[in-house]
């Protein structure tokens, strides 16, 4: 079964940085294009960024660009994103995500990060 | 970007009834490979999302069969042939045609 499990949110002043983490297992982390996409508390969802399956390049949505930065290890499964420069609009749950084909196949429960 | 325009944004319907959820998108979904990116997504209230359709009418593993997809281009349709009270949430499709991959704002499902 696959499993994505965040990690790392929570209240940070505005200017501040965090790194969210995801923990994956029951598939072949190593194979897949893996994403981070936020949802604002009572809004929709919002595509964050993209790294390919060997970590060589990732792909930010322009809200974002040049404050974030998505990583992966893939020796333990886990997936990260550095966010700087925290703004009280970046305030959402942060979800995980596996791409299958050209979609998102599997999501975590989400982090939750409050910037106030 | 790619605009994903969802409606009804909300739908109250009957248990046991059929229910529908259009959605369109600003330009051709069809990828130059041929096929067609659009998912729809379910989230459940205090979940996170789940996928249930994807290209156009594939139904994700363990989707019951009374969820289908349908449609094609710019536009596509979600049908639910008998809500269950387990079907309320919000209802996402979404595009992976082209970078950004962007959301629509979502169709609330209601029970009347």
């Amino acid at each position: 079964e696959v499993q994505l499990v965040e990690s790392g949110g929570g209240l940070v002043q505005p200017g501040g940085s965090l790194r969210l983490s995801c923990a994956a297992s029951g598939f072949t982390f190593s194979n897949f294009w893996m994403s981070w996409v936020r949802q604002a508390p009572g809004r929709g969802l919002e595509y964050v960024a993209t790294i390919k399956p060997d970590g060589s390049e990732g792909y930010y949505v322009d809200s974002v660009k040049g404050r974030v930065t998505i990583s992966r290890d893939n020796a333990k499964n886990s997936l990260h994103l550095q966010v700087t420069s925290l703004k009280a609009e970046d305030t959402a749950v942060y979800y995980c995500a596996r791409q299958g084909e050209y979609c998102f196949d599997s999501w975590g429960q989400g982090t939750l990060v409050a910037v106030s | 970007d790619i605009v994903m325009t969802q409606t009804p944004l909300s739908s109250p319907v009957t248990l046991g009834q059929p229910a529908s959820i259009s959605c369109r998108s600003s330009q051709s979904l069809v990828h130059i490979d041929g096929n067609t990116y659009l998912s729809w997504l379910q989230q459940r209230p205090g979940q996170p999302p789940r996928l249930l359709i994807y290209k156009i009418s594939n139904r994700f593993s363990g989707v019951p069969d009374r969820f289908s997809g349908s449609g094609a281009g710019t536009d596509f349709t979600l049908k639910i042939s008998r809500v269950e009270a387990e079907d309320v949430g919000i209802y996402y499709c979404m595009q992976g045609r082209q970078f950004p991959w962007t959301f629509g704002l979502g169709t609330k499902l209601e029970i009347k």
